[in-house]
């Protein structure tokens, strides 16, 4: 199984440009999750997903849009690119609510897509 | 701002040796804390998890410890190993907000041959 995949690996954007950033699950997994690392920082929430059609923001959401069409997809928009969103994003995936205590809940990352907006 | 701290960014540890990394929170609400570890240029990887009820989890050479009147939290690796090298993400959440996992900065271990 490929797990969680992403891409691009590595991008850079001028201010203002806009872009989608990939994720793509395998694990036939209900909850989708976006985050992005910022250096010296912890992860932080984007958006988050509980089924193909159902979103909703997390801590971060702002300048940031995402669909789920499907269970496996889970794209992460960018419209006007700021410095500000210069950071490493994260995308995960588990099977039951993350941080509920289950072992079912563990989150599965993908690899990274670092980003860097100028 | 930050609910959860890991305040040594750094830690350098003898092969063989204990490698005792610290995490810190300061909301009560939090039920259930984990460790993730993460290599360079891969996302991070669930290590092991402590419930509240509990003041001790091991896993093999993984224990983590739950102080609660503390606020802190620990993760043992007994022995360290080279292939431990990574940075550990100390993370909180409460059980019935799911979507409120709330990540510390990460140590970076080094375990030194």
């Amino acid at each position: 199984n490929a797990g969680v995949t992403q891409t691009p690996k590595f991008r850079i954007l001028k201010i203002g440009q806009s872009m989608t950033l990939q994720c793509t699950q395998d694990m036939n997994h209900n909850y989708m999750y976006w985050y992005r690392q910022d250096p010296g920082m912890g992860l932080k929430l984007i958006y988050y997903s509980v089924g193909a059609g159902i979103t909703d923001k997390g801590e971060v959401p702002n300048g940031y849009n995402v669909s789920r069409s499907t269970t496996e997809d889970f794209p992460l928009r960018l419209e006007l690119a700021a410095p500000s969103q210069t950071s490493v994003y994260f995308c995960a995936s588990s099977y039951a609510p993350a941080g509920q205590g289950l072992l079912a809940e563990t989150q599965y990352f993908g690899p990274g897509t670092r980003l860097l907006v100028l | 701002d930050q609910q959860v701290k890991q305040n040594s960014p750094s830690l350098s540890v003898q092969e063989g040796r204990i490698s005792i990394l610290n995490c810190d929170y300061t909301n009560s609400m939090f039920d259930y804390f984990l460790w993730y570890k993460k290599y360079p240029a891969e996302g991070p990887t669930f290590l092991i998890s402590i419930s509240s009820i509990k003041d001790k989890n091991e896993d093999g050479r993984f224990t983590v410890f739950l102080n609660k009147s503390a606020k802190h939290l620990s993760l043992h690796i007994v022995p360290s190993q080279p292939g431990d090298s990574a940075v550990y993400f100390c993370a909180a959440s409460r059980k019935t907000s799911y979507d409120k996992v709330i990540f510390g900065p990460g140590t970076s271990l080094s375990v030194i041959p």
